[in-house]
């Protein structure tokens, strides 16, 4: 399966500033994911990053606030902008090898406090 | 929408012991469903990926199960080890929005030596 190198591990920052990780994967994947979770909480789907276009957001996510970038079939990256205490939460990216059937493989995590 | 249920919330057992954790989805048109394991503060490992043509899947000491007519999963440890500490999540997809999982609220798993 693939394997997929995350950055940054965990971060600290102010509130108003945005942050941007990354998601690197070993092998071209079909779909690649991002997901948010809240402390104690189960994980949500933030939106799905599709290869050279727009992403595809959840229901209460916007681009605005959580732009991403998927520029080729091993790279994504998610920016959390305008940064809150509420957004304090581990990000995590997945990826499938393909439709239906591959199971999801996902990131170390960050784990981002805003103070 | 996929709603995804784990019970229990949370279980401490002693060293040894061997233990069940379920899951349970309301759609059951599903494909697969997959186990993973997150440690505090930490990502996912997959631990099992059920194929909805399978009935179980073992690994080691991890054994799962799935009944679709049911909408039920479970979670078999055997010899549980205080290694064996972690939470465990449940992620079935939705027949009708092709590749999103969806995920329990996990079990809590304490082994206490």
């Amino acid at each position: 399966s693939a394997v997929i190198s995350q950055k940054p591990s965990r971060d600290i920052c102010q509130r108003g500033t945005s942050l941007t990780i990354q998601c690197q994967v070993d092998s071209q994947v079909t779909m690649m994911f991002w997901y948010r979770q809240q402390p104690g909480q189960s994980l949500t789907l933030i939106a799905t990053a599709n290869q050279g276009s727009e992403a595809t957001y959840e229901s209460g996510f916007v681009i605005d606030k959580f732009p991403i970038s998927r520029p080729n079939l091993t790279f994504s990256t998610l920016t959390v902008s305008n940064m809150s205490p509420e957004d304090s939460s581990i990000y995590l990216c997945s990826v499938s090898e393909g439709e239906g059937g591959y199971g999801y493989t996902f990131g170390s995590g960050t784990r981002l406090t805003v103070v | 929408k996929q709603e995804v249920t784990q019970i229990p919330a949370a279980l401490s057992v002693p060293e040894g012991e061997n233990l069940v954790l379920n899951c349970s989805f309301t759609d059951s048109a599903i494909y697969n469903l997959q186990w993973f394991r997150q440690d505090p503060g930490k990502g996912l490992t997959s631990l099992l990926l059920i194929q909805s043509s399978q009935r179980e899947q073992t690994s080691g000491r991890l054994n799962a199960s799935l009944d679709k007519s049911s909408g039920r999963s479970t979670l078999y440890i055997a010899a549980s080890q205080p290694g064996d500490s972690a939470t465990y999540l449940c992620a079935a997809p939705s027949s009708n929005t092709g590749n999103q999982f969806y995920f329990g609220t996990g079990t809590s798993l304490t082994v206490i030596p």
